[in-house]
């Protein structure tokens, strides 16, 4: 069963645009969610941080966490071309050593 | 503004042979990782290292893993014997104390095995 669950994309949205990436986690126990951002070859560089329902906005980015649904999503306002990168989605359990469990990641290309 | 550092950014080896991967945590944090991605693939856990001793490990880290903080600084991952599908990128990551668990991580090694 996989813990963190995301579209796979391609999801590609012309500049200017907004870009919606969305994550569902099956373990009630998480209690700390993350977007990273990655572009091919590269590390995951950390984006956003959420640990409470509702949303946090942070520039152009704004997270959004429904633990109830178990769902998070993480909006890109004004998308510009360097923005295309996978986005991934991970979280922390409860009670564990705070290890990052990471989805698969959602490919986004910005199209000028 | 401090950084994850980790060394070699490229490490091409043998089957059987022993790599050590290397990274230098951010020098105030207490947690420190080690995350693998194989090519394609989701970024999956290792194994996590705290207060000088493993505090939790993955089914991925057998015994042919081992981790090391040999001084003050620097974090190590060590592959005993090295197989084909150790090819990898190899992320190292560390996290400060507090109430917030925002991980940061190196620029990644990555691991040919031949």
């Amino acid at each position: 069963q996989k813990e963190v669950e995301q579209n796979s994309g391609p999801l590609s949205v012309p500049e200017g645009a907004i870009a919606s990436l969305n994550c569902t986690y099956s373990d009630r126990g998480s209690q700390s969610f993350f977007w990273y951002r990655q572009y091919s070859g590269k590390s995951p560089e950390l984006i956003m941080s959420i640990y409470s329902n509702g949303d946090k906005e942070d520039g152009r980015f704004t997270a959004q966490l429904n633990k109830a649904s178990q769902y998070v999503s993480l909006l890109i306002r004004d998308s510009q071309p360097s923005d295309s990168a996978t986005y991934l989605c991970a979280v922390i359990r409860i009670g564990s050593a705070r290890q990052l469990t990471f989805g698969s990641g959602t490919q986004l290309t910005v199209l000028p | 503004e401090p950084e994850v550092t980790q060394t070699p950014s490229h490490q091409v080896t043998q089957m059987g042979q022993e790599v050590i991967l290397r990274c230098v945590p951010i020098s105030n944090h207490l947690y420190f990782y080690w995350y693998r991605q194989i090519l394609g693939q989701k970024v999956e856990f290792l194994v996590s290292f705290y207060n000088n001793e493993i505090s939790e490990k993955s089914e991925i880290f057998d015994d042919q893993f081992s981790v090391e903080r040999p001084d003050g600084s620097n974090f190590t991952l060590k592959i005993r014997s090295t197989k084909l599908e150790d090819s990898a990128m190899y992320f190292c990551a560390s996290l400060g104390r507090g109430s917030s668990y925002e991980q940061y991580f190196g620029p990644g090694t990555r691991l040919t095995v031949t």
